[in-house]
């Protein structure tokens, strides 16, 4: 299968700084780059849908201004918390669509701690 | 009422023992129908994928759709302890697009 990774796996910051996490697609070119959020014991929440060379579409209740995302290239999204506060303490997933397939392979996941 | 619905568990169950997991769904326009197991502190792996209406098998997984139910399953034979995880079913209604994913469920599986 497809291999998605992230960076970093695990950070911990203070409040009010801002953290930036990486998505990359090592053996495929991914268009389209999700990104979610997981608190412990529930589901996955689509956060915003990252398109190369576009700007990023964000789900009803995301703010934009506070979670920047960037997809600069076919592999590689962003995503860098603004001003981050310890509400933001979650695990974040991103995922990529692998060309004509209908599937999504998801990153190994990145846990933020804000103290 | 949540568009996809999945019963949280935990469900433990003896080694060897099919296991049967479930999740119905309210949208009639989702088409392409997932599992990803989830083990803690991990992202999702994709386990089954299917289209439309049918069972697709790949080892001691199946996975069943029933679209005039609205409700798809996941069928583990011969369970293990390492099976023992967090199975999310997702589905949507186009190609590539957003996944609407159930709560989980937390399967724990005793040698």
């Amino acid at each position: 299968g497809a291999v998605v990774s992230q960076h970093p796996s695990r950070v911990i910051c203070k409040s009010g700084t801002s953290v930036k996490i990486e998505c990359r697609s090592l053996d495929f070119q991914a268009t389209t780059m999700f990104w979610y959020r997981q608190f412990p014991k529930q589901s996955l929440m689509l956060m915003a849908t990252s398109n190369e060379g576009s700007k990023a579409t964000y789900e009803q209740g995301v703010e934009k201004d506070k979670f920047l995302i960037n997809h600069a290239s076919l592999t590689l999204s962003t995503l860098t918390v603004t001003s981050a506060h310890p509400e933001d303490s979650s695990f974040y997933i991103c995922s990529a669509g692998q060309g004509a397939r209908e599937t999504q392979y998801f990153g190994p996941g990145t846990r933020l701690l804000v103290l | 009422q949540k568009e996809v619905e999945q019963d949280p568990g935990p469900l433990s169950v003896p080694e060897g023992a099919i296991v049967s997991l479930n999740c119905t769904y309210s949208n009639s326009a989702f088409q392409y129908f997932m599992w990803y197991r989830q083990y803690s502190r991990k992202g999702p792996e994709l386990l089954m994928y299917t289209y439309s209406s049918g069972n697709k098998e790949d080892g001691r997984f199946t996975a069943q759709v029933d679209k005039s139910s609205k409700y798809i399953s996941l069928f583990i034979r011969d369970s293990q302890p390492s099976d023992s995880a967090t199975y999310l079913c997702a589905m949507s209604d186009n190609q590539g697009g957003k996944l609407i994913f159930g709560q989980g469920t937390e399967l724990s599986v005793k040698p």
